[in-house]
């Protein structure tokens, strides 16, 4: 089955020490996204890929890096977690374009990050 | 004002009974809406898309109101395994791409 794929499914991590996780999908999309999610609180979008061009939000602060080598892979980085970055992080992915199907976004189940 | 507004409930439902919630959002210009379904600790999954005549899939109905810029969801004879978060979703228009704008959902609780 095509779909959205994301490791580790939880991460632990203390304060300051870098962290990967990493989003595969099957679906051949041309869009990846990163959202964070912390509890009772709409999913916030860090960044988005079209294809190799990275699309940073304004408000995404500068410890979150994102790389995405190949169509099928997308990692988020973070360079320096704090307390505040603990949260659920999911990966997306859509065709891209216009158009409602186009716009529908299909979700990993996310990787759930801890920082001590 | 938030993009996308949401009642966060919790709405308590007895098992069979229909309940409805709406949703409101801020830019006229937005062209795509949806209903995703999140349960506790997972992720979103796509529930609907919100076309502008309405559309039905099932025991859920969802409605578009573009002039009063709000988007309803009615789920009918609601089953224990409806009791999830429901998130309300438009596209940040004039963004291209997809980029969609989440509401912060609504809670729906169906009770034995």
């Amino acid at each position: 089955d095509a779909m959205v794929i994301q490791n580790p499914r939880y991460q632990v991590t203390q304060f300051g020490k870098p962290v990967t996780l990493s989003c595969s999908q099957t679906l051949n999309h041309n869009v990846m996204y990163w959202y964070q999610q912390k509890s009772s609180q709409a999913p916030k979008l860090l960044f988005h890929y079209y294809d190799k061009d990275f699309n940073n939000e304004a408000d995404t602060p500068d410890n979150f890096q994102s790389r995405r080598p190949n169509t099928s892979f997308c990692f988020l980085d973070i360079r320096s977690p704090g307390l505040g970055d603990a949260a659920m992080y999911l990966c997306a992915t859509s065709r891209g374009g216009t158009g409602f199907s186009y716009n529908e976004q299909f979700f990993g189940p996310g990787t759930r990050l801890t920082v001590l | 004002r938030k993009e996308v507004e949401q009642d966060p409930g919790p709405f308590n439902v007895p098992e069979g009974a229909t309940v409805a919630f709406n949703c409101t959002y801020s830019n006229s210009a937005s062209q795509s809406f949806f209903w995703y379904r999140q349960d506790c600790r997972k992720e979103p999954k796509l529930l609907m898309s919100v076309y502008s005549s309405g559309n039905e899939d099932g025991r859920f109905t969802a409605q578009l109101n573009r002039a009063s810029q709000y988007i309803s969801l009615l789920i009918r004879d609601s089953k224990l395994s409806d009791s999830a978060t429901y998130l309300c979703v438009v596209n940040r228009a004039p963004d291209s791409w997809g980029k969609l704008q989440f509401g912060a959902g609504t809670q729906v609780v169906v009770t034995p």
